[in-house]
């Protein structure tokens, strides 16, 4: 099973990019990863996702290196809404969360 | 076009005892996850049901059971509840392509409380 690693905190300021790593360096070669995240115990909400080239969509871009061992989730303007917990996550059929990094933005 | 919805949202049992958890998917889903979330874990994977056939477990007790219908909608059943099973059960429901490109799209949970 594809496992991830994140740092378990961030902070950004309000307006600027939040850059969020993940390393994935058991992925397989046709495993996508995928990036969500999840606020107030609600059920965690897709955020993006990708295999080996670059993604971005209206919520935020997503980069993963050329051998595939690791990516950044990019938030271009952090708001306060995008305090969350973020989940870098793998795998085929079943998805295995990490525990995720805890991203607060500040005013 | 409702999400994914779960009930119910709250429950509260005690030791020894059953329980059901049941969850409907998005519109034009045909594939459900369960995922269990103990306080300040990420959520780790149960089982997924797929043509109404478990297809994929995780590391979870046969006490951990679960069903698919023919509309898709699916239940969740654990048996002989420990305190340990305590946790925000998550519902997840996806096209089914299958393989490694299937977007989940998660319900609110149902926060089982074990006494």
């Amino acid at each position: 099973d594809a496992k991830t690693t994140q740092p378990p905190s961030m902070d950004c300021a309000e307006g600027r990019a939040a850059n969020l790593p993940c390393n994935h360096s058991t992925i397989s070669g046709n495993e996508y990863v995928y990036w969500y995240r999840q606020i107030h115990s609600q059920g965690p909400q897709y955020i993006i996702h990708g295999l080996k080239n670059n993604e971005t969509n209206e919520m935020a871009s997503l980069i993963i290196t050329e051998d595939r061992k690791s990516s950044t989730l990019i938030l271009p303007h952090a708001t306060l809404r995008d305090t969350a917990v973020y989940y870098c996550v793998s795998g085929t059929y079943k998805y295995i969360f990490g525990t995720g990094t805890r991203l607060k933005v500040l005013a | 076009d409702a999400g994914v919805t779960q009930s119910p949202t709250h429950l509260i049992k005690t030791r020894g005892q059953q329980v059901t958890l049941r969850c409907s998917p998005k519109s034009g889903h045909d594939t459900v996850s369960w995922y269990q979330q103990a306080l300040g874990q990420g959520p780790q994977f149960i089982f997924q049901y797929y043509e109404e056939e478990e297809r994929q477990r995780g590391n979870f007790p046969d006490r951990f059971s679960g069903h698919q219908f023919p509309n898709y909608s699916s239940e969740l059943n654990v048996n002989a509840l420990l305190l340990g099973d305590s946790a925000l059960y998550l519902c997840a429901s996806s096209t089914g392509f299958g393989g490694s490109n299937e977007k989940l799209f998660f319900g609110s949970g149902t926060q089982l409380s074990v006494l």
